[in-house]
């Protein structure tokens, strides 16, 4: 079974540009998350999507993020116009449910720099 | 509001000693506590759980964690280090009644000296 995928893996932009993160989730995980981590710091929650639908979009910083799941399979986090507090690592991840004690399974992160 | 301690950014340890990577939660009620390792490169990974039960949890690799209630301690541990070991390990906790979303810690890189 394969895991959960991301790419790009490495991605270096310039202030002001956009970029796009892709997240493949494993298949059948209706859920799906995005997690942030800037350097040094904790891994913070930006989204849920259960299939097509944002279940929880509290841990997005600002309308700079754009988070789409179109038919409830890969998803895409678009950051337009990028800034430098963007720098960090993005990682997605993936469940089949949502509540209880399931553990989530996570992609390898983009590592995202914005000069 | 939950959150996640991991009071060391580095824990260095000799080959074939034993390892304690330290974490320490606050939560509404019941916690679930997870810990994940990310090896260089590599994406976040499962090593173990405690929903209930038993407070000693056994994991991937030979790692266990013990839970300590009184003391809102969920410790990672090993009773022999390897190198290969050496990787980047996350701390997490989600209340059973509260948000299904885990809170992370800043994550504690282990170092396993040859």
């Amino acid at each position: 079974e394969a895991g959960v995928t991301q790419f790009p893996s490495h991605s270096v932009i310039e202030k002001g540009q956009t970029v796009t993160l892709r997240c493949d989730p494993i298949s059948g995980h209706d859920n799906l998350y995005w997690y942030r981590r800037v350097m040094g710091k904790e891994i913070k929650f930006l989204l849920h999507f259960v299939k097509e639908s944002k279940q929880d979009e509290s841990g997005m910083p600002n309308n700079r993020f754009l988070a789409e799941r179109t038919g409830g399979t890969y998803s895409t986090l678009k950051v337009q116009p990028a800034e430098l507090e963007d720098s960090g690592v993005y990682f997605c991840a993936s469940s089949q449910v949502s509540g209880g004690a399931g553990e989530q399974y996570f992609g390898p992160g983009t590592r995202l720099t914005v000069t | 509001a939950q959150s996640v301690a991991q009071p060391e950014d580095q824990v260095n340890v000799a080959e074939g000693n034993p390892l304690t990577v330290k974490c320490t939660y606050s939560v509404s009620g019941n916690p679930y506590l997870f810990w994940y390792v990310q090896y260089p490169n590599r994406g976040l990974q499962f090593l173990l759980k405690y929903i209930t039960g038993d407070n000693l949890v056994k994991g991937s690799y030979g790692f266990e964690a013990e839970f300590n209630k009184s003391q809102t301690s969920f410790h990672l541990k090993k009773p022999s280090a390897l190198v290969s070991d050496s990787a980047l390990y996350f701390c997490a906790v989600r209340g059973s009644g509260g948000s299904y979303i885990p809170t992370f810690g800043r994550g504690t890189s282990l170092i396993v000296h040859p």
